[in-house]
């Protein structure tokens, strides 16, 4: 079965560092993984996907995020966090029937 | 650019009274999804549905929860007697035919009292 662990519950930075947002999978198969972002009362709007293409995989807002088989990882990073960036964001794989799997979040806070 | 629209974004309701919650996917998209999501707990998938029927559902999604599609544009969920654990929020999302990107909604926050 696949999932997804994020390992920060809560990230802080300060604005103008650099994010890192870690998730690892657990997939069977070459997965489908996303990210996902959710700011305070608002849907759930795509960052961006990877889908077995190139291994970096840019995004909106400036974001990235890196598949490395090897490690089973697809962090998410960022190298300067605005404050705008402050959100929930989730990692989410994709199972085989097409459902999607969540990661249990990681709420990103950005210090002025 | 096309989005996923929900109604209402809160419901507050009765335990044991019937809530529909209503979407309306992106025009072209022809799969379409429901989750939840319960207070400080992850995204859980409750139904896919396709060609004018579940193609899977979740252990959650039991025999209280319906979907349809009734018009062509709408897709809706029914809880038929709501529970106090049903508290949460409803997210709807849509995909195109053969594609994997979901879009979602901005979710309905159900409140069951």
């Amino acid at each position: 079965a696949q999932s997804v662990t994020q390992l920060d519950s809560h990230v802080s930075v300060s604005e103008g560092t650099p994010v890192l947002l870690r998730c690892n999978y657990s997939s069977s198969y070459s997965p489908s993984l996303f990210w996902y972002v959710q700011h305070p009362n608002k849907g759930l709007q795509l960052l961006l996907k990877y889908t077995s293409a190139a291994t970096l995989v840019k995004g909106i807002n400036g974001f990235e995020a890196e598949f490395k088989k090897s490690e089973t990882s697809f962090h998410l990073t960022k190298p300067s966090a605005h404050m705008s960036d402050a959100a929930e964001y989730f990692c989410v794989v994709r199972d085989s029937s097409y459902k999607l799997i969540f990661g249990s979040g990681t709420r990103l806070l950005v210090r002025p | 650019e096309p989005e996923v629209t929900q109604t209402p974004s809160h419901q507050v309701t009765q335990m044991g009274q019937e809530v529909i919650l209503r979407c309306v996917p992106i025009s072209n998209h022809l799969y379409f999804y429901w989750y939840r999501q319960i207070l400080g707990q992850k995204v859980e998938f409750l139904v896919s549905f396709y060609n004018n029927e579940i193609s899977e559902k979740s252990e959650i999604f039991d025999d209280q929860f319906s979907v349809e599609r009734p018009d062509g544009s709408n897709f809706t969920l029914k809880i038929r007697s709501t529970k106090l654990e049903d508290s949460a929020m409803y997210f709807c999302a849509s995909s195109e035919p053969l594609q994997e990107t979901q879009y979602f909604g901005p979710g309905t926050r159900l409140l069951v009292l």
